[in-house]
């Protein structure tokens, strides 16, 4: 059980705009930042947001990210089947000292 | 560009220590700013921190592991490794290897901008 909640599964078709929901707590989104990871079928995750909303160098635009209380999520735009992975939103948790993970949403490009 | 490799043992028996080392290169480990750390991932599921070492030596462990994890550098060899005792088929996952750097935005510490590509460790006799 994963103390960041996502849903398993997303899906849009190409050129489709989806938001991907992320739901803590206090401890964790309520009092940090939000960060999201893309995890491409057999690789490592890699970095897509970080502090809420600002992407890495190489990140297209089309990647979005927002928060709102103890809620984020991520938005991503102009849909493309190299976007088909698994995305997993971050944060740092108060009561653990240390990161907490959502169990991961796939999302799928019909 | 920095780059994070994991290496170590596939398969462990259960009872036993799992042994991993991450290799570092495009970063010096001893800088500091940087909290090297350790991530699984088990078969289907989500991602579980594990813990960090910072360049100076101090630890931080995920308390649902805290009595069976020691993380440590090897500065001599860019490296930095996880050992985790008494294993069970609950520690079955992939390990990642990661570098935490410095959250300059937000309240808290690090985040992790560069994984390694992660080690697949099977817990079986």
């Amino acid at each position: 059980q994963s103390v960041l909640t996502q849903p398993p599964s997303v899906s849009g078709t190409p050129g489709q705009r989806v938001t991907i929901p992320c739901s803590g707590g206090s401890s964790n989104i309520g009092g940090y930042s939000v960060y999201w990871y893309q995890q491409l079928p057999g690789t490592a995750p890699k970095l897509l947001i970080y502090s809420e909303n600002q992407r890495p160098s190489g990140v297209p635009d089309r990647f979005s990210g927002s928060k709102s209380g103890t809620s984020a999520s991520l938005a991503i735009g102009g849909l493309r089947s190299e976007d088909e992975a698994d995305y997993y939103c971050a944060a740092w948790d108060d009561s653990l000292s240390g990161w907490v993970f959502g169990g991961g949403t796939k999302l799928t490009v019909l | 560009q920095v780059q994070l490799q994991e290496s170590g043992p596939g398969l462990v028996k259960p009872s036993q220590t799992l042994s991993l080392t991450c290799t570092v290169s495009g970063a010096s480990i001893t800088s500091g700013g940087y909290y090297w750390s350790w991530i699984r991932q088990h078969p289907g599921r989500g991602l579980e921190w594990i813990g960090y070492i910072y360049y100076s030596g101090t630890t931080y462990y995920n308390p649902s592991l805290n009595s069976r994890v020691t993380i440590a550098l090897d500065t001599s060899k860019t490296q930095f490794t996880l050992r985790l005792n008494s294993v069970t088929a609950a520690d079955t996952a992939m390990y990642y290897c990661a570098r935490g750097t410095l959250a300059l935005l937000g309240r808290e510490p690090y985040y992790f901008d560069n994984w390694g590509q992660g080690t697949l460790v099977t817990v079986s006799s």
